[in-house]
């Protein structure tokens, strides 16, 4: 079975500065891994995806994240926070690639000035 | 490319009621579609796996005659919550399945109210 966990509900960064967002999975065979968007009101916008390639993944808007096997962790970095950073994030999980993905609980980013 | 629609973005029905909601990829092909709930400030509950032209595979504890999932052609799948009650309240999301099997492509939602 398949899991994620995202430690902190809530994160709260002022612009310019760091932005981390934490995800562990757990899975029985090799993960792919996903990073959402999602602004109030909206569907998920992807912003990465690791599938068995590159460790350090880059996406859209300047985030990146790295897949760490050993510390079962996929977190999501941005060196400077915008204020259009501002939304609820969603790490994901899919088995071997498969199509069914689990949503960790999400964390809320907050940037403020 | 890739995108999905729904329609519509918010309802509000009387309990007792059936709702439709549409979901389509606008410019692909979509043989699995996905529904997915979302109650507030919670994530996302995967409610049943689509596929063109055969049954809905529904997730447990989801009531198959209650959410009726129809995907008859490659584009557009739906979904009817059957005699709707207050606790169907929700926010309800589709993604359509891509080329890999791991990709989908979400849909904006579809907020219901149901009073």
């Amino acid at each position: 079975a398949q899991s994620v966990t995202q430690l902190g509900s809530h994160v709260s960064v002022s612009e310019g500065a760091l932005v981390l967002l934490r995800c562990n999975y757990s899975s029985s065979v090799p993960p792919y891994l996903f990073w959402y968007v999602q602004y109030p009101n909206q569907g998920l916008q992807l912003l990465l995806k690791y599938t068995s390639a590159a460790t350090l993944v880059k996406g859209i808007n300047g985030f990146e994240a790295e897949f760490k096997k050993s510390e079962t962790s996929f977190h999501l970095t941005k060196p400077s926070a915008h204020m259009s950073d501002a939304a609820e994030y969603f790490c994901a999980v899919s088995e071997g690639g498969g199509n069914k993905l689990t949503f960790g609980t999400g964390t809320q980013l907050k940037v403020e000035l | 490319g890739a995108v999905v629609s729904q329609h519509p973005s918010r309802v509000i029905c009387k309990s007792g009621t059936s709702v439709k909601i549409e979901c389509r990829s606008l410019d692909f092909q979509a043989t699995t579609m996905f529904w997915y709930r979302q109650f507030p400030k919670q994530s996302l509950m995967l409610m049943a796996t689509s596929n063109e032209g055969s049954k809905a595979t529904y997730e447990q504890g989801v009531e198959k005659d209650k959410f009726l999932i129809n995907h008859a052609s490659l584009t557009l799948s739906t979904l009817t919550v059957t005699s709707a009650h207050p606790e169907d309240s929700s926010f309800y999301i589709c993604s359509a399945g891509g080329r890999h099997s791991y990709e989908q492509y979400f849909g904006p939602g579809t907020r219901l109210t149901v009073t």
